[in-house]
């Protein structure tokens, strides 16, 4: 295990529902990052949080909104979500925000119906 | 803008084969370049990585090389087993963390 945990691990929801997704690391890391991972795409950077604050926004739509309450936990509140937003969605976290290691979770396979 | 081109998509190859996957990248600032494995229903572990002061780096059967001048690295895995059979990234930084798009390693015995 490398010391993130995601929940859940798999999620269906409609397209009105709201649902969040959650992220804890266990290493005293600083920075912890979301990740988007579609099917023949390389790993979509969302967003990413140091020291509790966002540092960068990939230009990410606003149905997801991320919430960093401390720098141990992570969250991706999802509201009114379409079928292409369907994916793997990876948490990571990283000493700091310039890393460069970082360390994924197992993510959380959500399915936009 | 930031690139990281990674092939092949797909590698298949025979037990006790060698398997090598490139990639090339676009920004000459990116000075760390690590590889990931990520097997299904999971998320990518951290497998190996390389630093622009080191030409290479091993690890038991994995090894990386880089080469700055030309910014292509790559992965060589060898006497490969079953339970390499994953999807394999590579990155690079620079703004960010900029993945490949992955290569899907199949070793059949």
């Amino acid at each position: 295990e490398t010391g993130v945990t995601q929940t859940p691990r798999h999620l269906v929801m409609g397209m009105t529902n709201k649902k969040s997704l959650k992220c804890e690391q266990h290493l005293g890391h600083n920075a912890m990052y979301w990740y988007k991972q579609s099917a023949k795409k390389p790993l979509e950077l969302m967003f990413v949080y140091s020291l509790e604050e966002r540092v960068e926004n990939n230009s990410v739509p606003s149905r997801f909104s991320p919430e960093c309450p401390n720098s141990s936990h992570l969250f991706l509140h999802l509201h009114t979500l379409q079928p292409e937003d369907s994916a793997l969605y990876l948490c990571a976290s990283s000493q700091d925000s310039g890393g460069p290691t970082q360390y994924f979770g197992p993510g959380t396979r959500l399915l936009v119906l | 803008g930031e690139n990281v081109e990674q092939h092949p998509s797909t590698l298949s190859v025979q037990e006790g084969d060698s398997a090598v996957i490139k990639c090339t990248y676009s920004d000459s600032a990116s000075n760390y370049f690590p590889w990931y494995k990520q097997e299904l229903g999971k998320g990518p572990q951290l497998i190996i990585d390389i630093r622009s002061n080191v030409g290479e780096k091993k690890d038991q059967r994995i090894a990386v090389t880089l080469n700055k001048t030309a910014k292509h690295f790559s992965l060589h895995i060898t006497e490969t087993q079953p339970e390499d059979s994953a999807v394999y990234f590579c990155a690079a930084n620079g703004t960010a963390l900029i993945f490949g798009k992955g290569t899907t390693l199949s070793v059949s015995s």
